[in-house]
C-alpha cells in the first residue's frame, strides 16, 4: 500500500508569512493526525481528524494556525502568520489502534 | 494524566552489540498500548514494535524486542547485535483512548542512538 504523503518537504520562510501543508494519508484511514516536532523533542499533537471532523484540536494554536480535511481524504494544515518558534518538522500520520504510518514530514524553518 | 518518561537523552553502543532503551509509562487505563518509532536523521518517523497491555508475552521483531513489565510499568526496548544504521533517535509512545472513540499516541522525549564501529 502506498504511505502517507506529505509535501513539501522542505519550506524556508520570513516570519509573519504564511505557509501552508499538505498530506494524503493511507487509503481507507479515517484518522489523520498532524504532530509538530520541534528540534529535539518528542512530537506534539497539533490536530486530530476523524474522517472530515475535528476529534482533538486542544494543542493547536487557533489564532495562527489552522487545519482542514474537507473530503474525509486530504488534509491542509496553515500557519498565518508564523512566528519563529514555528520553526520545527511538521508530520502527518494517519492509522489507529495498531499504530501509526508517518508521512517524511515537512521541515519548515522561520527565519 | 498519561504520561510518558524516557530518561536516556543520549546512549553509545558498539556495533554488533545489544543495547536496552528505557521506557516508563503512567496510566491508568487497563487497556493500553506501547509503541516504540525510529527516527533517522532524514526526520521519517518509522514504527518498530508494538505491545498490547493484555498481550502476556513480550513483543518481537527481528533484532528488536520490548521487554515489558507491568507491575514496574515499563516497555524497554532491547537491539540485539547493533548495526550502524541502528543510530538514529527513538520514541516510545502509548496509545490513549478518547471519549470519541478514537486513539492519540503521546511520545516521549526520545533518546538518540550511536552506534559505534
Amino acid at each position: 500500500e502506498a504511505g502517507v504523503a506529505q509535501s513539501p518537504r522542505y519550506k524556508i520562510i520570513e516570519k509573519r508569512q504564511s505557509v501552508a501543508f499538505w498530506c494524503n494519508p493511507i487509503s481507507g484511514h479515517a484518522t489523520l493526525y498532524w504532530y509538530q516536532q520541534i528540534l529535539g523533542q518528542g512530537p506534539k499533537l497539533l490536530i486530530q481528524f476523524q474522517n472530515n471532523g475535528v476529534v482533538d484540536d486542544s494543542q493547536l494554536p487557533k489564532d495562527r494556525f489552522s487545519a482542514e480535511r474537507l473530503k474525509g481524504v486530504d488534509s491542509t494544515l496553515k500557519i498565518q502568520p508564523a512566528k519563529l518558534e514555528d520553526s520545527a518538522v511538521y508530520l502527518c500520520a494517519s492509522g489507529g489502534y495498531y499504530g501509526y504510518t508517518f508521512g517524511s514530514g515537512t521541515r519548515l524553518t522561520v527565519v | 494524566a498519561q504520561k510518558i518518561t524516557q530518561t536516556q537523552p543520549g546512549m553509545f553502543v558498539q556495533e554488533k552489540e545489544a543495547v536496552t532503551l528505557d521506557c516508563t509509562y503512567d496510566t491508568s487505563d487497563q487497556s493500553y498500548g506501547l509503541f516504540w518509532y525510529k527516527q533517522p536523521s532524514s526526520g521519517e518517523m518509522i514504527f518498530l514494535i508494538y505491545q498490547g497491555s493484555y498481550d502476556e508475552q513480550n513483543a518481537t521483531e527481528g533484532r528488536y524486542s520490548l521487554n515489558f513489565q507491568k507491575a514496574r510499568k515499563s516497555a524497554n526496548l532491547v537491539i540485539s547485535a547493533s548495526q550502524l544504521g541502528d543510530s538514529a533517535m527513538y520514541f516510545c509512545a502509548m496509545r490513549e483512548a478518547l471519549s470519541s472513540g478514537t486513539y492519540k499516541y503521546i511520545f516521549g522525549t526520545g533518546t538518540r542512538l550511536k552506534v559505534l564501529a
